[in-house]
């Protein structure tokens, strides 16, 4: 069955560092997301992204964080100089078509801000 | 107050009973998504719904598009059944944005 997957499964890096997390969406799906949830909180929304643009982001995606498809297969997103709050678990999504359509999720990668 | 609002937030059940999860919402929605969240943290969709009612296995979803409701049922309940679930919309006025309920931290003891 396809999957989603995600490296690293954990990630620590001291705060002010630069962190790439990765992800392999599923092949012929269109749409991908990035959603993160800080442990004991709800998951919460970040990003998708559509022919190789952002289509929507939440208020937490600010200029600190961005996403690149940089081939055909992976998905990234990059948080520039990390603070202890971005201390959560992510995790990547994509499905065929948009909200309307059934989404698969990854593993997730933790990632600790020290 | 949060969009989308489950409850309970926490179930303890005996092995073998029947379980329901509530999700009500106060958007407009173009689908509502039940997930499974294991203790690993891993995430799997269970169901998408826009109307009526699916099945697979033990699991039942129904929503109700007027009364903005959405339950989640488990017949004959089984301890590999413990996990959150999580109860997510998609809204009609945004595309691809999903937007999550805190969570039913289920808990089927043997």
């Amino acid at each position: 069955e396809p999957e989603v997957t995600q490296t690293p499964s954990h990630q620590v890096t001291q705060m002010g560092q630069e962190v790439i997390l990765r992800c392999v969406p599923i092949s012929n799906h269109l749409y991908f997301y990035w959603y993160r949830q800080i442990l004991g909180q709800k998951v919460e929304f970040l990003v998708s992204f559509y022919n190789n643009e952002i289509s929507e982001k939440s208020e937490i995606f600010d200029d600190q964080f961005s996403v690149e498809r940089p081939d055909g297969s992976n998905f990234t997103l990059k948080i520039r100089s990390t603070k202890l709050e971005d201390s959560a678990m992510y995790f990547c999504a994509s499905s065929q078509r948009t909200s309307g359509s059934y989404g698969f999720f990854g593993p997730g990668t933790r990632l600790t801000v020290l | 107050k949060n969009e989308v609002e489950q409850s309970p937030q926490n179930l303890t059940a005996q092995e073998g009973e029947f379980i329901t999860i509530n999700c009500s919402y106060s958007v407009g929605i173009s689908a509502l998504h039940w997930l499974q969240q294991h203790p690993g943290g891993g995430i799997v969709s269970l169901f998408m719904l826009s109307s009526g009612k699916k099945k697979h296995g033990r699991l039942i979803a129904t929503i109700n598009i007027q009364e903005k409701h959405s339950s989640l049922h488990i017949t004959a309940s089984h301890p590999r059944d413990s996990a959150v679930y999580i109860c997510a919309v998609g809204r009609e006025t945004s595309g691809s944005r999903l937007t999550f309920g805190e969570g039913t931290q289920l808990t089927v003891n043997p």
